[in-house]
């Protein structure tokens, strides 16, 4: 059974400061690993698909990194607005089938 | 720019009812998909169709059936609705299989009495 694990499962983070959480994925038979931002009523929107073992990729204010040989994605938001507070989903694709296999989130909350 | 259309937004059924959720995108892509999502649970697929003329049963097919209609519309069907299948359904699409980043509709809340 392949798991995706995502941490922490909810995070407070004061307005202006800087935070990051995980998205453990199985080392092998990796295919790529999706990013996706949920905000409350709405439907999942992609930020980043990361293909390539140390990938680096960036949109405005978040970025993620991508470790393939040990299985983990790091999401970092600098310089945290309320508008960033949501729930933020991965997704890792398997080689073996192609299917992506999601985590539960973390929801993140922005304080004023 | 509607993007992932899908309908209804909310439904009641009554155990044993059968009903269709339908989608349409409107970004010639050639993948679309159905999943369901649950409290404290992560999006779990239903059934996907990696292409027109193709579908194929996700992680948690049990219970429905799914028409890729056209490159345009997938529809999903449930025969005898159970409360077990009170949930949230979104349906996506992407350009590629795998790669492409989906793209999601508003979601469907159904509940099964």
């Amino acid at each position: 059974i392949l798991n995706v694990e995502q941490s922490p499962q909810s995070l407070h983070v004061q307005e202006g400061d800087s935070t990051n959480f995980t998205c453990g994925f199985p080392s092998s038979n990796f295919y790529a690993l999706h990013w996706y931002r949920w905000e409350t009523a709405k439907s999942p929107e992609a930020l980043f698909v990361m293909t390539l073992n140390g990938d680096e990729k960036k949109k405005g204010r978040i970025s993620a990194t991508l470790n393939t040989k040990e299985g983990y994605s790091y999401l970092y938001i600098k310089g945290s607005q309320p508008e960033d507070s949501a729930t933020y989903l991965c997704a890792f694709i398997s080689a073996s089938n192609y299917q992506l296999i999601w985590g539960a989130g973390t929801k993140l909350i922005i304080k004023p | 720019n509607a993007g992932v259309t899908q309908t209804p937004k909310f439904q009641v059924l009554k155990t044993g009812q059968s009903m269709t959720l339908q989608c349409a995108q409107d970004m010639n892509h050639n993948s679309m998909y159905w999943y369901r999502q649950d409290p404290g649970m992560g999006l779990r697929l239903i059934y996907y169709s990696a292409s027109e003329g193709t579908t194929d049963k996700g992680e948690v097919p049990n219970g429905y059936n799914v028409s890729r209609l056209n490159k345009r519309e997938f529809s999903l069907r449930l025969e005898s609705a159970a409360p077990s299948q009170t949930s949230v359904y979104f349906c996506a699409s992407s350009e590629v299989w795998g790669i492409g980043e989906l793209f999601f509709g508003e979601g469907s809340r159904l509940t099964v009495l």
